[in-house]
């Protein structure tokens, strides 16, 4: 089963912010929030991680909550190679062995 | 920039013609995977190698098997290709980075395999 859960699908306009949640509720003091996004015909790209503090990077912001059983992908100024579905996934790193469970993600659209 | 290929990137064969897949990165990472991805179930962890001559099996790995002779190169081997093992396929490395949690998964583009 899944250990996430987010929305199908955004829309957004070239260059506004957006905000992709996921809700992870029963989230392990050890887990970390990854996110991926995956374009078509492509390998899944990593975007960022976190275990309960925000970060940022070239790519996003990763806003987590308080009581870590949510997070939020902020995204500045969309563009259409932004287009992709984003994966939010838990994993807890350097364990080697790691399964990547993606599920749908949420697909976001990016209008010009 | 950190880069994961693979060869070949599309691949059509008939059922019981063997597969290579190949896989390189040029990070000098040690640990690599091979996966594969299927509508609605998400990546499929095949095997995972730790380093040279260093493999182990993933969730998936009935029907296929791995080859790591060098550090850079990852091969992913069907014998007698099944329909059923049309997919596409994704390697990936492990950059450990420099701090213990800073671990990321670089992924190459795939190949995308049809067996008929």
């Amino acid at each position: 089963d899944a250990k996430t859960t987010q929305p199908d699908s955004m829309e957004s306009t070239e260059g506004e912010t957006v905000h992709l949640p996921c809700s992870h509720a029963t989230i392990s003091g050890n887990e970390y929030i990854y996110w991926y996004r995956q374009v078509p015909l492509q390998g899944p790209e990593y975007v960022t991680h976190g275990l309960q503090q925000n970060t940022t990077n070239s790519m996003a912001f990763l806003a987590i909550a308080s009581d870590r059983k949510s997070s939020t992908l902020i995204l500045p100024h969309v563009s259409l190679r932004d287009a992709a579905v984003y994966h939010c996934i838990l994993r807890v790193p350097l364990t080697g062995y790691q399964n990547f469970y993606f599920g749908k993600g949420t697909s976001l659209t990016v209008i010009p | 920039d950190m880069k994961v290929t693979q060869m070949p990137r599309y691949l059509i064969k008939r059922m019981g013609e063997n597969v290579l897949l190949e896989c390189g990165q040029d990070m000098s990472h040690e640990t690599m995977y091979w996966y594969r991805q299927d509508p609605g179930l998400g990546l499929q962890l095949i095997y995972i190698s730790y380093d040279v001559d260093s493999n182990s099996e993933g969730d998936i790995p009935k029907g296929y098997r791995v080859s790591r002779k060098k550090r850079e190169h990852f091969s992913l081997i069907l014998d007698s290709a099944k329909t059923n093992q049309t997919s596409v396929y994704f390697c990936a490395s492990r950059s450990p980075g420099t701090n213990f949690n800073q671990d990321t998964q670089y992924f190459g583009p795939g190949t995308r395999l049809l067996v008929l």
